[in-house]
Parts: C-alpha cells; sequence; structure tokens
C-alpha cells in the first residue's frame, strides 16, 4: 500500500539556517509528491508539489526533488526565518481519491 | 475568497452525546473530504464525496456519517460521542477527482473536537 515516512521532530533551528526536511514514500506506480504546512491555528496550505520523477517543486525559497531512484522527496531551504515556524507534511497522491499524508515535522525558527 | 470554511473551531463534548460538522467551500470542486489529524499519527481520511449525492467511506469511517446534498457543504455527523473521536477534524475540497489530485487540496482551519 501506500505510505510516507518524515523524520521524527521537532526541529528546532537559529534564523538563516539551512533546512532539510527527509521524506520517503512507498507507492505502487508513479505518484505525485506533496508538501503542505500548517500554521499554528490553520489549516494545512499546498507549499510546493513535483508530479513526475526528477521534477523540483518550489515556493517561498523552499524546495524538494522527486527522486524515484531513491523513493524520496526531501524538503530543503537555504535560509529559514522566524515565519517560517510550522508543521511541515509531506504527502503523495497515486491519483485516486485521498491523500496519504506523513505524520508531520515541527520547526521552530529561533531569532 | 472565502475558501473552505469550518464551523465550529472548538467544541467540547460529553460521551454519548451527538454533533454535527459543518463544511461548506465556495470555489465550485466537485471533490470534498474529512480527515481527522491525532498528535503524531498525521491525517487519516473518513468520508470524501465525489459530487452531490455522492459519498464515500475512507480509511476510518466507524462512528461517523456524511451527506452532500449541494456542491457546497459537506457535514460530518458524530452519533453516540466516543473519547476515540477526540481529535483535530480538517474538511477539504479538490476541483476534480484522480487527476485533479494533482493540483492538492484546499482545506479548513479545523474543528478541534473534545470528548469527555
Amino acid at each position: 500500500g501506500n505510505s510516507v515516512t518524515q523524520m521524527e521532530g521537532p526541529v528546532t533551528l537559529s534564523e538563516e539556517a539551512f533546512l532539510t526536511i527527509n521524506c520517503t514514500y512507498t507507492a505502487t506506480g508513479y505518484p505525485s509528491l506533496f508538501w503542505y504546512v500548517q500554521y499554528p491555528g490553520e489549516g494545512l496550505q499546498l507549499l510546493l508539489k513535483a508530479t513526475k520523477a526528477d521534477d523540483k517543486g518550489s515556493n517561498k525559497g523552499f524546495e524538494a526533488t522527486y527522486r524515484k531512484e531513491t523513493t524520496s522527496f526531501h524538503l530543503e531551504k537555504g535560509s529559514v526565518q522566524v515565519s517560517d515556524s510550522a508543521v511541515y507534511f509531506c504527502a503523495l497522491s497515486d491519483g485516486g481519491n485521498q491523500f496519504y499524508f506523513g505524520t508531520g515535522t515541527s520547526l521552530t525558527v529561533i531569532p | 475568497n472565502a475558501g473552505v470554511t469550518q464551523t465550529p473551531k472548538f467544541r467540547i463534548l460529553k460521551i454519548g452525546q451527538s454533533m454535527t460538522l459543518q463544511c461548506t467551500q465556495d470555489m465550485n470542486h466537485n471533490y470534498m473530504y474529512w480527515y481527522r489529524q491525532d498528535p503524531g499519527m498525521g491525517l487519516k481520511l473518513i468520508y470524501y464525496s465525489v459530487g452531490a449525492g455522492i459519498t464515500d467511506k475512507g480509511e476510518v469511517p466507524n462512528g461517523y456519517n456524511v451527506s452532500r446534498s449541494t456542491t457546497e457543504d459537506f457535514p460530518l455527523r458524530l452519533e453516540l460521542a466516543a473519547p476515540s473521536q477526540t481529535s483535530v477534524y480538517f474538511c477539504a475540497s479538490s476541483q476534480r477527482g484522480s487527476g485533479s489530485a494533482h493540483y492538492g487540496y484546499t482545506f479548513g482551519s479545523g474543528t478541534r473536537l473534545t470528548v469527555v
């Protein structure tokens, strides 16, 4: 079946530090991959996506590359800001009627 | 642009009580979903709908019911609330089903439910 595994949190970084949040997946076929962000007290928002192998999704300075050979979709940002503090969810879609979400990784950025 | 609106934002229920979580979207999306988010467990699909009058079960439907009488509304009903239903509930919508999954969901801001 389909599943997503994310690195355990919480993650605490200083402002301007480099961020990596690891995500690996198990799926049949060729899924689409997503990163969602959840700010405190809010719902999930789509951050970026990639629909095929070697695609790079990017948004707001965040990037993730769809690596079929390692079944990974790691989220990176070169210089985090306090406003990036949130919970980040990796997710996949196999084109069916639901998404499969990871357990989320909480990020806190301190000034 | 309201997007997906959920009410209430918070609710405390006693064991055995019932309630309806409301969800409305104004984007004319045909697909709508209910997820629950438990700490450390990610999001689990409860029910989904592919259009008005059509609903189907997700991973964890027991203890819940849904209806979809209009494109805009997708209420979730809890009958005989149990402590295991303590969770944060998210409603979401998307423009199409398979294929539009590539475009992602629009989520509501959630309902935090506690059953005591």
